[in-house]
């Protein structure tokens, strides 16, 4: 069990826009830490697709956007492409564990 | 920065393995300074998700683990090499996973740190 939540799978149409969920609790997104997204296509590593909530790495399309609010983030992929399938995974920091902690992760699928 | 690990195999429960990590530039010629940046391991177990082990800051200074691992893993890195270290003891069967180190977004460790360089993972094994 993650302690932070995200749904196992979503699933879109070429070109259609898709939202990952990532709820967390008042110890972790609550309390005001960043939640970083990473995407990790079929057999390699994770690769940082969102810093800091909302800041995208040089060369990571302005079609993956971040948001926060609460104790909840999304990453928001617009305009889908086959090349975006893969497993999606939120990260932030838990106090009262005192390390970082992923999400579930989030397999997309594009149709 | 490109980042390699090693060290990895089959090993019994209760045995020792110690994984390596190198950096070096990337591209070749760039300039990067490994001792500078504070370093990670993340975790994935076959098909399951990724899971944040253990952190250190640039200095060696301070160290984090995750409670499953604490007492039985110790991470270090020797800043002269360029090398992350990763020393597991009393290996149990629910540590099997690939293990990747990964590149720290600052200097210490910190509550906001994100993870922007990976390696491609050496593979645990803890079976009888």
């Amino acid at each position: 069990q993650s302690v932070l939540t995200q749904p196992p799978s979503v699933s879109g149409a070429p070109g259609q826009r898709v939202t990952i969920s990532c709820s967390g609790t008042r110890s972790n997104i609550g309390a005001g830490y960043d939640v970083h997204w990473y995407q990790q296509l079929p057999g390699t590593a994770p690769k940082l697709l969102i810093s800091s909530n909302i800041n995208r790495p040089s060369g990571v399309p302005d079609r993956f956007s971040g948001s926060q609010s609460g104790t909840s983030a999304s990453l928001a992929i617009t305009g889908l492409q086959a090349e975006d399938e893969a497993d999606y995974y939120c990260q932030s920091y838990d106090s009262s564990l005192s390390g970082s902690v992923f999400g579930g992760g989030t397999k997309l699928t594009v149709l | 920065m490109h980042l390699l690990e090693s060290g990895g195999g089959l090993e019994r429960p209760g045995g020792s393995l110690r994984l390596s990590c190198a950096a070096s530039a990337a591209p070749v010629g760039s300039g990067f300074a490994f001792s500078t940046f504070a370093m990670t391991w993340v975790r994935q177990a076959p098909g399951k998700g990724l899971e944040w082990v253990s952190g250190i800051s640039h200095s060696g200074d301070s160290t984090y683990y995750t409670d499953s691992v604490k007492g039985r893993f110790t991470i270090s890195r020797d800043n002269s090499k360029n090398t992350l270290y990763l020393q597991m003891n009393n290996l149990r069967a629910e540590d099997t996973a690939l293990y990747y180190c990964a590149k720290s977004s600052g200097t210490l460790w910190s509550p906001y740190s994100f993870f922007d360089s990976w390696g491609q993972g050496t593979l645990v094994t803890v079976s009888s």
